[in-house]
């Protein structure tokens, strides 16, 4: 069991590009969640999944996309990259309210 | 609104001292709470949690917790700490398909 992962692990982006985040677990798990961890705010939920084809709104949804067409992969989508969207993006898969964190992807925005 | 506090930022200790890390949570019902914590460029890692029943939990790694409905609070503890217990701690309170976090202490442990 690789648990979650998430790819890449590291990306500088220019304002105004566009990017990816992966995110694919192996565990099974319905339920899935991106956050953003900023420095001193601990983690703020952006999107969360309930199963395939089902996602909502967190708490800091704007600027970013999701979709879910497998139960496997969850990603993050940034279509305009802003200088705010500068943080450390975790996500997360859950089985009976246990979260399984990925490693994080550090997101530069210049 | 939910929301979870954190009150101290940083705390330091000496190996083998006890240490207490104190959350106080915002919720109209019961919720579920966890204690998480991180290492330098890790992810998240589950101490324990609490769901309902008995109000002292055990969690991994010799941590407990103890749920005190009255004081909406669920404080982190343990009789001795080790070097390796340094990192980043965050208290947790999860809600129908959400979870909130607060923002987190940091534990530095001097030999």
């Amino acid at each position: 069991n690789a648990g979650v992962t998430q790819t890449p692990k590291f990306r500088i982006l220019k304002i105004g590009q566009s990017m990816t985040l992966q995110c694919t677990q192996d565990m099974n798990h319905n339920y899935m969640y991106w956050y953003r961890q900023d420095p001193g705010m601990g983690l703020k939920l952006i999107y969360y999944s309930v199963g395939a084809g089902i996602t909502d709104k967190g708490e800091v949804p704007n600027g970013y996309n999701v979709s879910r067409s497998t139960t496997e992969d969850f990603p993050l989508r940034l279509e305009l990259a802003a200088p705010s969207q500068t943080s450390v993006y975790f996500c997360a898969s859950t089985e009976a309210y246990e979260q399984y964190f990925g490693p994080g992807t550090r997101l530069t925005v210049t | 609104a939910q929301s979870v506090t954190q009150p101290d930022i940083h705390i330091t200790v000496s190996e083998g001292a006890s240490l207490e890390l104190r959350c106080n949570y915002s919720y109209g019902a019961t919720p579920y709470l966890f204690w998480y914590v991180q290492s330098p460029g890790q992810g998240l890692q589950l101490l324990l949690k609490y769901f309902s029943g008995d109000t002292l939990v055990q969690g991994i790694k010799g941590f407990e917790a103890e749920f005190k409905r009255s004081q909406s609070s669920f404080n982190l503890r343990k009789p001795s700490v080790h070097w390796s217990d340094a990192a980043e701690y965050f208290c947790a309170v999860g809600t129908g398909n959400q979870f909130y976090f607060g923002t987190g202490t940091s534990l530095t442990v001097i030999p």
